[in-house]
């Protein structure tokens, strides 16, 4: 079966770095998607990788492996408004998105 | 610039009874999904639409209809909403089926 796995939980401190792993077993890759989704609203865009390699988007970078099966969010310079969910999500060989159950990440100050 | 309009945004509702969420797109975009979350689950797929005049079943199809009559709308239907129907209902879209998605705000559904 097609798999995503995020942790489910983290914490860091406001103005660290946080890493938010996603691991994925699908059926094809066609791309791998992170949203962003703050309690109660709906998930935002915030970086699509189809290559090996980092995006880098301000604060956000994504990294992708495909031989690996991995993808990677990485957060700078955390504020209080980063404490949300992160979602990511692989598109499979029939271009369906499937989802990650989400990380909620928490800041503290 | 509205994007993607879900309503109603909240509903209880009687087992047994029909509901209608409605979805609308002033984007033009020729694809679109109704998803729905559940804690501790990621987004499944319901339903969806390539293009207007088309749909297709998702991973949750079960005991939920949709339509596309025209680009702009595509409302969920629930024929006989049964507790396990519970969720938060998330109604996207594409410009091509293969970017990025944009979703509506959610519509919070109760079946009691």
């Amino acid at each position: 079966g097609q798999n995503i796995d995020q942790p489910t939980e983290m914490t860091a401190t406001e103005g660290a770095i946080v890493q938010i792993n996603c691991t994925y077993q699908t059926s094809g890759f066609n791309g791998l998607f992170w949203y962003q989704q703050h309690a109660g609203e709906a998930p935002t865009f915030l970086s699509y990788n189809v290559l090996d390699g980092l995006e880098e988007k301000g604060r956000f970078s994504s990294f992708l492996s495909r031989s690996k099966g991995y993808s990677y969010l990485l957060l700078k310079e955390l504020q209080m408004k980063d404490s949300a969910s992160y979602l990511c999500a692989v598109r499979d060989s029939n271009y369906q998105l499937i989802w990650g159950a989400g990380t909620k990440l928490i800041i503290k100050p | 610039i509205a994007g993607i309009t879900q309503a109603p945004t909240s509903q209880i509702l009687a087992a047994g009874r029909r509901m209608t969420l409605r979805c609308t797109q002033d984007m033009r975009h020729n694809a679109m999904y109704w998803y729905r979350q559940d804690l501790g689950l990621g987004l499944r797929l319901i339903h969806y639409s390539n293009t207007a005049g088309t749909t297709g079943k998702g991973e949750v199809p079960d005991g939920y209809s949709v339509s596309r009559a025209n680009t702009d709308d595509f409302p969920l239907t629930l024929a006989s909403a049964v507790p396990s129907q519970t969720s938060v209902y998330f109604c996207a879209s594409s410009d091509s089926g293969v970017g990025e998605l944009f979703f509506g705000e959610g519509s919070r559904l109760t079946v009691l």
